[in-house]
C-alpha cells in the first residue's frame, strides 16, 4: 500500500529565502506525481505534475524534481514570497493503487513573513 | 473554460439527516473523483467513475455513502444519516484519461458540519 510522507509538516521562513519541500513515496512504481496548493478555505491547485518518465519540471520559481528509484520528490520555491503561504502537498497516482486515486501526503504548512 | 464546481460551499445540517453534494467536472473529462479532507485524516479517496465503467467505491467509508454520475457528467455524493465524524471537506476532482497525463484538477470543495 502506497504511503506518502512529507518533511516538513511546517516552515517559517523570511520574504527571500529559496526553500526545499521534501515529499518520499513507498511504492516507486507511479505513473506520476503530483504537487498542489491550498489555501486556507480552499480547493487544491494544481502546481506542477511530473510523468514517472521525468526528472524535473519548472514553472516560474518553482522546481519540482523526481527520483522515482529511490522514492523521492523535491519542490524548491525560490525568491519565496509572503503569498506563497499555503500549505503544499504532493500526492502519487499509479503503483498498486492503479489510476483511481491519488495517494496525498499530509502536507507542509509553509509560512513566508514579510 | 471553467474548471470544476461544486455546490453547496458550506453546508451545516443536524445529525441523523441526508445531504446532497454536487460536482460538475470539466467539459470532456471523463474521470471523475470525490476526495475527503477531515482533520487529524489528511485526504483521503472515496469513489471514482470513469466513462461508463462500474465506479470505484474502495474508498466509501460506510454504507451510509454512495455517489452516482448521471450522464457522465455532474455527479452526487449522498451521505444518509448523517454523523459528526462525516464532518470535512468533500472535495471533487476531474481528469481527462485517454492518451493523457491523468492530472487531476479539484473544484473549491464542500464543507459540511454535522451538528
Amino acid at each position: 500500500k502506497q504511503e506518502v510522507t512529507q518533511i516538513p509538516a511546517a516552515l517559517s521562513v523570511p520574504e527571500g529565502e529559496n526553500l526545499v519541500l521534501n515529499c518520499s513515496f513507498t511504492d516507486s512504481a507511479i505513473y506520476n506525481l503530483q504537487w498542489f496548493r491550498q489555501d486556507p478555505g480552499k480547493g487544491l491547485t494544481s502546481l506542477l505534475l511530473i510523468q514517472s518518465s521525468q526528472r524535473e519540471q519548472t514553472s516560474g520559481r518553482l522546481n519540482a524534481s523526481l527520483d522515482k528509484s529511490s522514492g523521492r520528490s523535491t519542490l524548491y520555491i525560490a525568491a519565496s514570497q509572503p503569498g506563497d503561504s499555503a500549505t503544499y502537498l504532493c500526492a502519487t497516482l499509479g503503483g498498486d493503487t492503479g489510476f483511481q486515486k491519488l495517494v496525498f501526503g499530509t502536507g507542509t504548512r509553509l509560512l513566508v513573513s514579510p | 473554460g471553467a474548471g470544476v464546481s461544486q455546490s453547496p460551499s458550506n453546508k451545516v445540517t443536524e445529525k441523523g439527516k441526508d445531504v446532497e453534494l454536487r460536482c460538475d467536472p470539466i467539459s470532456g473529462h471523463t474521470a471523475l473523483y470525490w476526495y475527503r479532507q477531515s482533520l487529524g485524516q489528511g485526504l483521503e479517496f472515496l469513489i471514482y467513475f470513469q466513462g461508463n465503467s462500474a465506479p470505484d467505491k474502495s474508498g466509501l467509508p460506510s454504507d451510509r455513502f454512495s455517489a452516482e454520475r448521471t450522464g457522465g457528467s455532474v455527479s452526487t455524493l449522498t451521505i444518509q444519516r448523517t454523523q459528526q465524524e462525516d464532518s470535512a471537506v468533500y472535495l471533487c476532482a476531474s481528469s481527462q484519461t485517454s492518451g493523457s497525463l491523468y492530472e487531476q484538477y479539484f473544484g473549491p470543495g464542500t464543507r459540511l458540519t454535522v451538528t
